[in-house]
């Protein structure tokens, strides 16, 4: 399996609402990745797990809040988000986070709408 | 510091003719460089990876790059271009950052292919 699986693929919230993205890849890596993609932009990192513990934050504001519960799994909660926030949002995971060679492998995103 | 350029932001082409997409690198590092596609509305899907083992570099789809340091560039080619191939490339370096492997993204070159 060389999957990363994000669910859900589309999503339609409100500046009010709480909703969470979530992200599962059954490879055995130990880094996590989440970027955020604007339309016809590249990827930006938002936030990096290496062992389950947060590595890398790149100043993502606090109305989003990741998790990675295990190995396994990586969320990404939402509140109070503002409609600039809409975008694709992206998972990504490599065997491990230590290397600069390291091969990502990437979900195929949850397109998110902030109305 | 690391950066990428990519020198078209589009490139069109007719079906069976060849593909160049190009891109210029700077690194502090011996760097990686990797090129990633990305069809609409998908997540990326890594085409092929540089790591300084050898500069001309094969792919999956028919796609190849050569490293060549006394020019900075990572050039993407394929020979014969398919209409499959209409997607977004992004050229990537990365080099270590704090023991954490980062990917720095170009802006991207959207491929066109006519029949």
């Amino acid at each position: 399996d060389t999957e990363v699986t994000q669910t859900p693929k589309h999503l339609v919230m409100g500046m009010t609402n709480k909703k969470s993205l979530k992200c599962e890849q059954h490879m055995g890596h130990r880094a996590m990745y989440w970027y955020k993609q604007k339309a016809k932009k590249p990827p930006e990192l938002m936030f990096v797990y290496s062992y389950e513990k947060l590595s890398i934050n790149e100043s993502v504001p606090s109305r989003f809040s990741p998790e990675c519960p295990n190995s396994s799994l990586l969320n990404l909660h939402l509140h109070a988000l503002q409609p600039e926030d809409s975008a694709l949002y992206l998972c990504a995971s490599s065997q491990d986070s230590g290397s600069y060679n390291e091969k990502l492998f990437f979900g195929s995103g949850t397109q998110l709408s902030v109305l | 510091a690391q950066s990428v350029t990519q020198l078209d932001s589009h490139v069109s082409v007719s079906e069976g003719t060849p593909v160049l997409l190009r891109c210029n690198y700077s690194s502090s590092y011996s760097p990686s460089l990797f090129w990633y596609v990305q069809h609409p509305n998908k997540g990326l899907q890594l085409l092929l990876k540089y790591t300084s083992a050898a500069t001309l570099v094969k792919g999956i789809n028919g796609f190849e790059a050569e490293f060549k340091k006394s020019e900075t560039s990572f050039h993407l080619t394929k020979p014969s271009a398919h209409m499959s191939d209409a997607a977004e490339y992004f050229c990537v370096v990365s080099d270590q950052n704090s023991g954490y492997s980062t990917l720095t993204f170009g802006k991207g070159t959207m491929l066109l292919v006519s029949p």
